[in-house]
């Protein structure tokens, strides 16, 4: 079974530039999550979908991020302008069932660095 | 509110030692707690979980977490650590439709 893809790895970026993010979640998994993990802290949920619908984005930094996640499979995060705290790893996660009670699959990330 | 309180930021074992991460949760119900591993630049894998029964739950690795209610604590446990063992460790809890995660433990293993 194929786990969750994202791209790119890594970028590298000025601030005020912008910037995007994808997630390929397991096939059939129903949650998608994005979180934000800085260095040295846990993952910080920035918002979760069930299929194309969004479940969370209460901590989602609606002035300059964006998500979407068309036709409930694949996901884009954006980031526009970027700030130097944006630095840090973005991270995507899909479950089966919807909610805190599945299991969660994790990408490897993309590591942001906003110069 | 659901939270996790990770009160140990870094811990060194030697290789061979025992090993007890503590976590902490605040959730209103019954939670489904989660410890999840990070090896440097890698995401996160599962390492066992807690839904019902048993509250003590075996994951892979070696690894088991006991749960108890009555300290609102789902530790984790490892009888005899080896030096690949050292990595991030977290925490987390779900509820009905969120899953937060503690600030980590960074475990090191001395040879």
């Amino acid at each position: 079974e194929a786990g969750v893809a994202q791209s790119p790895r890594y970028k590298i970026i000025e601030k005020r530039q912008s910037v995007a993010f994808w997630c390929n979640p397991i096939s059939g998994h129903a949650t998608l999550y994005w979180y934000q993990q800085i260095l040295g802290q846990g993952p910080k949920l920035l918002i979760q979908f069930q299929n194309n619908g969004v479940v969370d984005d209460s901590q989602l930094p609606k002035d300059r991020f964006s998500a979407e996640r068309l036709k409930g499979v694949d996901s884009t995060l954006k980031i526009q302008p970027a700030k130097l705290e944006d630095s840090a790893v973005y991270l995507c996660a899909s479950s089966l069932g919807v909610g805190g009670n599945t299991e969660a699959f994790f990408g490897q990330g993309t590591r942001l660095t906003v110069v | 509110a659901q939270s996790v309180t990770q009160p140990d930021i870094h811990i060194t074992v030697s290789e061979g030692a025992s090993l007890e991460l503590r976590c902490n949760y605040s959730y209103g119900a019954t939670p489904y707690l989660f410890w999840y591993v990070q090896s440097p630049g890698q995401g996160l894998q599962l390492l066992l979980k807690y839904f019902s029964g048993d509250t003590l739950v075996q994951g892979i690795k070696g690894f088991e977490a006991e749960f108890k209610r009555s300290q609102s604590s789902f530790n984790l446990r490892k009888p005899s650590v080896h030096w690949s063992d050292a990595a991030e460790y977290f925490c987390a809890v779900g509820g009905y439709n969120k899953l937060i995660f503690g600030a980590g433990t960074r475990l090191a293993v001395h040879p």
